[in-house]
């Protein structure tokens, strides 16, 4: 399995509050990339990034923001957090972006009451 | 713009049967196919992959998937289906340009004794 871990594995927040969720990847891939799941939608891209400081918007990028300051880690933020951004987020990594395969963390529940 | 279609939201099938699980996918240039399965609770796992070549492909867990180029298809298969491939299946198709990922909604597959 790649190494990559999410934190945390589930989060309750409340409605305005700022979160962060964390990847973190041990492959050492240059491409990283946030989804959420949500019934009926599959998994649908919010932001990712190509290398250290470089990142681009997704499919659903309003309400996050994204940093990658360093190759292994990608940080996913909710400046403030609303009740349709109760989902499940996974991370994926890749090493040569869309033409080769993604592997993914085991995922975040959050929910945002 | 680019889409993956997957028709079948959920599918029954019985121990032993054989299975297709169907996508189509909207893409202007070579595409590069993928079928993931999802457990429940876990992250996506990749079953196979088309990048180019034979147009059949074989994964692990003794499915395979053909490549029609003319029918925009890259259906899943598998001749005799096991209980514990109950799970969610997606199917994707990889781009050069942007290097993003499109997903399906996914089909969740249920198999009966």
């Amino acid at each position: 399995d790649a190494g990559i871990t999410q934190s945390p594995r589930h989060k309750v927040t409340e409605t305005g509050t700022p979160v962060t969720l964390r990847c973190h990847q041990t492959e050492n891939h240059r491409y990283m990339y946030w989804y959420r799941q949500d019934p009926g939608h599959g998994l649908r891209l919010i932001h990712y990034s190509y290398g250290v400081k470089d990142t681009d918007k997704g499919e659903v990028s309003d309400g996050y923001s994204v940093s990658r300051s360093k190759t292994e880690d990608f940080l996913l933020t909710l400046e403030s957090a609303t009740s349709s951004q109760t989902s499940v987020y996974f991370c994926a990594i890749s090493s040569s972006g869309g033409t080769d395969t993604q592997y993914f963390g085991p995922g975040t529940r959050l929910t945002v009451l | 713009a680019q889409s993956v279609t997957q028709p079948d939201i959920h599918i029954t099938v019985s121990e032993g049967a054989s299975l297709e699980l169907r996508c189509n996918y909207s893409y202007g240039a070579t595409p590069y196919l993928f079928w993931y399965v999802q457990s429940p609770g876990q992250g996506l796992q990749l079953l196979l992959k088309y990048f180019s070549g034979d147009t059949l492909v074989q994964g692990i867990k003794g499915f395979e998937a053909e490549f029609k180029r003319s029918q925009s298809s890259f259906n899943l298969r598998k001749p005799s289906v096991h209980w514990s491939d109950a799970a969610e299946y997606f199917c994707a198709v990889g781009t050069t340009t942007g290097n993003q990922f499109y997903f399906g909604t996914g089909t969740s597959l249920t198999v009966i004794p």
